[in-house]
């Protein structure tokens, strides 16, 4: 079955900073990839997903990804940090079968 | 539309009791998940639906069941409530021509005690 893992439970950056969270995949098949954010107490929201068009994938908030099928790796970055982006990340993979694997999630923290 | 909408927002059961988790979506989705999400551990599935009458288990389905009557409306009932069933509960539902994208419930936070 297909897993993620993301590289860090907890990331702190500078307003202004780069935002980079990590995620790496494991599948048998071409992937369906997404990231996720999560604010408190909220539900998931989409923030991009990668369907086997374009590897570079932009999505919501100023945030994309690149899909790098040699490093199996779906990276999340934004290149400057707004307090607002202070949130739980979360990378996810799927398959055909709609069956959708999580990662352990990423608490991105955004210092003034 | 409201999109994906659950209730209660949070409960609180005895050992061995037992509750629905209402969810229900305005979107005519004929896809449905229920997940849970505990610290640390990312988002688990439990059961999902691909239309009314069909069910099937996800990874965790122990101690849960679920029944899908109509398109709208995917329940998910814990018959005896255990702590290990302390959790925050997500139900998502997605369109099957793009059945990769799940749009997520604002979710029901669980205590067993």
């Amino acid at each position: 079955a297909q897993s993620v893992t993301q590289l860090g439970s907890h990331v702190s950056v500078s307003e202004g900073a780069l935002v980079l969270l990590r995620c790496n995949y494991s599948s048998s098949v071409p992937p369906y990839l997404f990231w996720y954010v999560q604010y408190p107490n909220q539900g998931l929201q989409l923030l991009l997903k990668y369907t086997s068009a374009a590897t570079l994938v932009k999505g919501i908030n100023g945030f994309e990804a690149e899909f790098k099928k040699s490093e199996t790796s779906f990276h999340l970055t934004k290149p400057s940090a707004h307090m607002s982006d202070a949130a739980e990340y979360f990378c996810a993979v799927s398959d055909d079968n709609n069956d959708m694997r999580f990662g352990a999630g990423t608490r991105l923290t955004v210092k003034p | 539309n409201a999109g994906v909408t659950q209730t209660p927002k949070f409960r609180i059961l005895k050992i061995g009791q037992s509750m629905t988790l209402q969810c229900t979506q305005d979107m005519n989705h004929n896809y449905m998940y229920w997940y849970r999400q505990d610290p640390g551990m990312g988002l688990k599935l439990i059961y999902y639906s691909v239309g009314a009458g069909i069910t099937d288990k996800g990874e965790v389905p122990n101690g849960y069941n679920v029944s899908r009557s109509t398109t709208e409306d995917f329940p998910l009932r814990l018959e005896l409530a255990a702590p290990s069933q302390t959790s925050v509960y997500f139900c998502a539902s997605s369109d099957p021509h793009t059945a990769e994208t799940q749009y997520f419930g604002p979710g029901t936070r669980l205590l067993v005690l």
